[in-house]
């Protein structure tokens, strides 16, 4: 089936600095990825969606300097917390949609494994 | 606009029996699609069963069914014969054909399962 492999699953930094999370469709094609951020207690918030080769789109609210998106191939989307501070501490999760929109086993939509950023 | 309201903060069910979660939804879309989706404590998010607006079945996926009612705005989560392992976070998304197809999810349910 459609996997995605995202990287690293768990991050500390300290704050002020920058951190990268990879997303990577293994074995198929992603045209579009989107990112998410979990909050606790709390539901998935929708922070963008990234169409590889343009520029991302950001939800109402999503600072676009603070989290830079890019899609440079079908494979790989990348997240850039820059500056970082404890507020942003969270979990980010990516899911990646195949150009033709059915993969095997989602209908379309695989989720990465999720990052756990801690910013101290 | 589009909203999904999972209003089942936390549940409890024994095991081998069965559950329903609770889902409902709003949109002007007359196209959409309607998931489900399990996360475990690991946090890693697992696709259950997928439901679209104009299928007239019901969808079923093993243990997992959807009982799609489409003039009540509801796609509630059936999980039949419960197991240990069912103990998760369950969240209920909903992605419009027009939105640009982002999906936007229900606050989760929390489902505990009794042995």
């Amino acid at each position: 089936g459609a996997v995605v492999s995202q990287h690293p699953s768990r991050v500390i930094c300290k704050s002020g600095t920058s951190v990268k999370i990879e997303c990577r469709s293994l074995d198929f094609q992603a045209t579009t990825m989107f990112w998410y951020r979990q909050f606790p207690k709390k539901s998935l918030m929708l922070m963008a969606t990234s169409n590889e080769g343009s520029k991302a789109t950001y939800e109402q609210g999503v600072e676009k300097d603070k989290f830079l998106i890019n899609h440079a191939s079908l494979t790989l989307s990348t997240l850039t917390v820059t500056s970082a501070h404890p507020e942003d501490s969270s979990f980010y999760i990516c899911s990646a949609r195949s150009q033709g929109g059915e993969v095997p086993g989602g209908n379309g939509y695989t989720f990465g494994s999720g990052t756990r950023l801690t910013v101290v | 606009a589009q909203k999904i309201t999972q209003t089942q903060p936390g549940m409890f069910v024994q095991e081998k029996e069965a559950v329903t979660l609770d889902c409902t939804y709003d949109t002007s879309d007359p196209s959409y699609g309607l998931f489900w989706y399990k996360q475990p404590s690991s946090g890693e998010m697992i696709f259950l069963i997928y439901q679209g607006s104009y299928d007239q079945q019901n969808a079923t996926e093993g243990r997992y069914s959807l009982n799609f009612q489409k003039a009540r705005k509801s796609a509630n989560l059936v999980i039949s014969a419960s197991q240990l392992g069912d103990s998760a976070m369950y969240f209920c998304a909903m992605r419009e054909v027009t939105g640009g197809f982002k999906t936007i999810f229900g606050a989760g349910t929390r489902l505990f399962v009794k042995a």
